[in-house]
């Protein structure tokens, strides 16, 4: 079965500094990989995605995430935070077979100013 | 255009009187699953359905139950709810059609006294 450890619960980041969220997988095949992003009260929007092909993969809001086989890992990064990406990043690996996703238990950005 | 609804959004009931949470989509989706959301322990899923009249158990499915009638439907029953189910719950659907990008709904806060 596969796996997904984000291994930081928390992070800060001083507004206008550079961000990397890290995230390890496990799963015996090349994965389907995600990052998700929940604001405060809100449900959980799909920012990057990852299947095949160039291994840095461009999403929304400035975000971009890079896999690495080598590693296992696919960490979310941006140049420059902005205080509205305050929220909770969820890592996520897509198995191949049934389409069930394994979550990670979240990284909590905050933003200072 | 394209969603996952979900219905109630907040809910506060008491031990024992048996609930249902609703869960629609328009996206013609095969793959829809319900997860809970807690804190320091992230996304779990409860059940899934990989189509019409199939259904499987997820991580944590002891208290739930779930049907798949239709295609668009996937219903979150609680037959004798307990204060431990106290939760944000998500359902989520996805194609099984490449890759399982889900789509979530806003989310259900569910207190049990």
């Amino acid at each position: 079965a596969q796996s997904v450890t984000q291994p930081d619960i928390h992070i800060t980041v001083s507004e206008g500094a550079s961000l990397e969220l890290r995230c390890n997988y496990s799963y015996g095949a090349t994965p389907y990989l995600f990052w998700y992003v929940q604001s405060p009260g809100q449900g959980l929007q799909l920012l990057l995605k990852y299947f095949s092909g160039d291994t840095l993969v461009q999403g929304i809001k400035g975000f971009e995430a890079e896999f690495k086989r080598s590693q296992s890992s696919f960490n979310l990064r941006k140049p420059s935070v902005h205080w509205s990406d305050a929220a909770e990043y969820f890592c996520a690996v897509g198995a191949i077979e049934d389409s069930t996703l394994t979550f990670g238990k979240g990284t909590m950005l905050l933003v200072s100013p | 255009e394209a969603q996952v609804t979900q219905n109630p959004r907040y809910l506060i009931t008491v031990t024992g009187k048996k609930l249902t949470v609703t869960c629609s989509q328009n996206m013609n989706h095969e793959y829809m699953s319900w997860y809970r959301q807690d804190p320091g322990l992230g996304l779990r899923q409860i059940y899934y359905s990989m189509n019409v009249e199939v259904t499987d158990k997820g991580d944590v499915p002891e208290g739930y139950k779930v049907s798949r009638k239709e295609k668009r439907n996937f219903p979150l029953i609680l037959e004798s709810p307990s204060p431990n189910q106290t939760s944000l719950y998500f359902c989520a659907s996805s194609s099984n059609q490449g890759i399982p990008e889900a789509f979530f709904g806003q989310g259900t806060r569910l207190t049990v006294v």
